[in-house]
């Protein structure tokens, strides 16, 4: 069974940065795409970015560009968000999720996220 | 960028009776299309891929619908767990995605 687990959250003052981390508890984590989703307070969800089920491929919601980084460690089953310049909309519940197509496929079919961690949470606030 | 509009914002049905929820894109998704379940305080559940194949472990009485724009969730009876938001998602070619604005599904 693979497992997501989220950390790194906090509270951030504006303009500062955080990293997050999303570890998998099985080795098939090397297989797939993985993305980030976040839910800001009251309000819906937000696909952030994804990273290819290899790191050779990312790609980012236009309201993170040249923020954010995702990126991935298959040696240590886990996936990063680097989060740069942060604002107080960035304040949310960020989840890690798995993109169900596997390996090169995910380039040609959507299969949706069929796992997702619990969520860490982000505060930007002065 | 797709926009996904999902209607109506919230709906009061009561247990046994038939949920329909809407999904409109801004222009075809093809079949990229999913949709959510989605509980306070717990991870979303992926329930539906492909516009119509049940995710893994999904009960029958969800089914998916639609083609091009237009696409529907129908939860045909409904039980007293299946109250809480729901999501559709898609995957664009350019491989960005997007989330409706969601539909609570309350109890009348």
């Amino acid at each position: 069974q693979v497992q997501l687990a989220e950390s790194g959250g906090g509270v951030v003052q504006p303009g500062r940065s955080l990293r997050l981390s999303c570890a998998a508890s099985a080795s098939t984590f090397s297989g797939y795409a993985l993305h980030w989703v976040r839910q800001a307070p009251g309000k819906g969800l937000e696909w952030v970015a994804v990273v290819s089920y290899d790191g050779g491929n990312k790609y980012y919601a236009d309201s993170v560009k040249g923020r954010f980084t995702i990126s991935r460690d298959n040696s240590k089953n886990t996936l990063y968000l680097q989060m740069n310049s942060l604002r107080a909309e960035d304040t949310a519940v960020y989840y890690c999720a798995r993109d169900a197509t596997y390996s090169s496929t995910w380039y040609y079919y959507f299969y949706g996220m069929d796992v997702w961690g619990q969520g860490t949470t982000v505060t930007v606030s002065s | 960028e797709i926009v996904l509009t999902q209607s109506p914002a919230t709906l009061s049905l009561s247990p046994g009776e038939r949920a329909t929820l809407s999904c409109r894109a801004s222009q075809s998704v093809g079949n990229y299309l999913a949709w959510y379940q989605h509980k306070p305080g717990q991870a979303p559940r992926l329930l539906i891929y492909d516009v119509s194949y049940r995710a893994t472990g999904i009960p029958a009485r969800f089914s998916g619908s639609g083609s091009g724009t237009d696409f529907t969730l129908t939860i045909s009876s409904l039980e007293t767990e299946d109250f809480a938001v729901y999501y559709c998602q898609q995957r664009s070619d350019r491989l960005t995605y997007s989330f409706g604005q969601g539909t609570k599904l309350e109890i009348k």
